[in-house]
């Protein structure tokens, strides 16, 4: 069955420096991987999408990679912020109307 | 101008009653979901509606029925609620390539 794995349940990171949050998959090919921002009693907020033909892709301090060899997704964010501190979700997605499946979330703590 | 809006927001129930929660989006989109949050914060999939048609349905007990009066709407009608289905529960919305627009959430305490 397919499986998706982020890193760690909880990251903390100095102010100022470079998070980097890992989503695996297994037994899954998807043709697009998408990450949500998801804020305490918020529902989650869309942040950027990768297709699968395309190795990278930047928002303003935000950068996703997206290694259909390694079955893996890497989610930047650079110069963090407090304001940065939320859970973070990957999604792979077939695309059209198959579901969109989450990770199980990074919570992120920028410390100042 | 809220995109995706459900109702009620809070919902505190006893066990075996019959609720609803409603869901609208103003985003033109086709398609919408019904996601279930659980205490470990964990997003699962319910449903998906393709302009009114049910074209998802995972595993999901048969006391849950989605009701798509049309591509604008998609309510969520749960009979004999039992305490497992405390969560919150997730409208979304999304365009053709699978990005979701999600709604505020409902806060489900069945006591």
């Amino acid at each position: 069955s397919q499986k998706i794995e982020q890193n760690s349940e909880a990251l903390n990171i100095q102010e100022g420096k470079t998070a980097t949050l890992t989503c695996n998959y297994t037994n899954y090919s998807p043709a697009y991987l998408q990450w949500y921002r998801q804020d305490p009693g918020r529902g989650p907020v869309f942040l950027l999408l990768i297709r699968e033909n395309e190795k990278e892709k930047r928002k303003e301090r935000l950068k996703v990679t997206f290694d259909t060899t390694l079955k893996q997704s890497l989610f930047h964010i650079t110069a963090s912020q407090p304001a940065d501190s939320a859970t973070y979700l990957c999604a792979p997605h077939s695309g059209g109307y198959q579901k969109v499946t989450f990770g199980t979330g990074t919570k992120l703590q920028v410390i100042p | 101008d809220t995109a995706v809006s459900q109702t009620p927001k809070y919902l505190v129930t006893q066990m075996g009653n019959d609720k609803s929660i409603k869901c609208e989006q103003n985003l033109g989109h086709d398609t919408m979901y019904w996601y279930k949050q659980d205490s470990k914060k964990f997003l699962k999939i319910m449903f998906s509606y393709n302009n009114k048609e049910l074209i998802i349905n995972e595993t999901v007990p048969n006391r849950f029925s989605p009701k798509s009066p049309d591509k604008a709407h998609l309510n969520l009608h749960i009979n004999s609620l039992e305490l497992g289905d405390s969560a919150v529960y997730f409208c979304a919305s999304s365009q053709e390539d699978g990005t979701q627009y999600f709604g505020p959430g409902t806060r489900l305490l069945v006591l």
